[in-house]
């Protein structure tokens, strides 16, 4: 079957850094996606894995380890309005995805 | 540039009633895209797969007789509710699926629609 784990709620403190997991087990695996929601909002694309290891975009990071089936986000110099849902999903099947339940993150000042 | 527009953002409607909701690649052509369904404080589970020129393909327990998809062309997807009950009231998302350089797929979304039935 088809598994995306992540926690359910996270909280850190402005200017913080805080480290969002996501474990999966699936049957197919095209790479993995890290996305943000805003509540009421369509999800806004972050960063994509599809090899092992650390990839950096500005605050974020994104590691992956396909042996482990694990995947974390990084969130660094952490801000307000990164207060959002953080969504893993696995692409499977060429082009689908399925998604994690989401982390909802809470900044405070 | 993969700009996705959904059209209406909020539509309420009576139960028993059909709503249509569109979806629109606007800078680009999209020859597959999708369309989930989020209710409250969950993640999005994929309904089908809109296919230009095709049938759509549905995942498992979607009922396509109830969630009629049609992409009749390479930039509109349009989602038609039929006979809607309060517990289909969710937010409907798209998405269109665009090539990478690398030959991978990235799927862009649009802003949601939010449906409430009453």
């Amino acid at each position: 079957g088809q598994n995306i784990d992540q926690p359910t709620e996270m909280t850190a403190t402005e200017g913080a850094i805080v480290q969002i997991n996501c474990t999966y087990q699936t049957s197919g695996f095209n790479g993995l996606f890290w996305y943000q929601q805003h509540a009421g909002e369509a999800p806004t694309f972050l960063s994509y894995n599809v090899l092992d290891g650390l990839e950096e975009k500005g605050r974020f990071s994104s590691f992956l380890s396909r042996s482990k089936g694990y995947s974390y986000l990084l969130l660094k110099e952490l801000q307000m309005k990164d207060s959002a849902s953080y969504l893993c999903a696995v692409g499977y099947n060429t082009d689908k995805l399925i998604f994690g339940t989401g982390t909802r993150l809470q900044v405070f000042p | 540039g993969a700009v996705v527009s959904q059209h209406p953002s909020w539509v309420i409607c009576k139960s028993g009633t059909s709503v249509k909701i569109e979806c629109r690649s606007l800078d680009f052509q999209a020859t597959t895209m999708f369309w989930y369904r989020q209710f409250p404080k969950q993640s999005l589970m994929l309904m089908a797969t809109s296919n230009e020129g095709s049938k759509a393909t549905y995942e498992q327990g979607v009922e396509k007789d109830k969630f009629l998809i049609n992409h009749a062309s390479l930039t509109l997807s349009t989602l038609t509710v039929t006979s809607a009950h309060p517990e289909d009231s969710s937010f409907y998302i798209c998405s269109a699926r665009v090539e990478r350089t690398s030959g991978s797929y990235e799927q862009y979304f649009g802003p949601g629609t939010r449906l409430t039935v009453t």
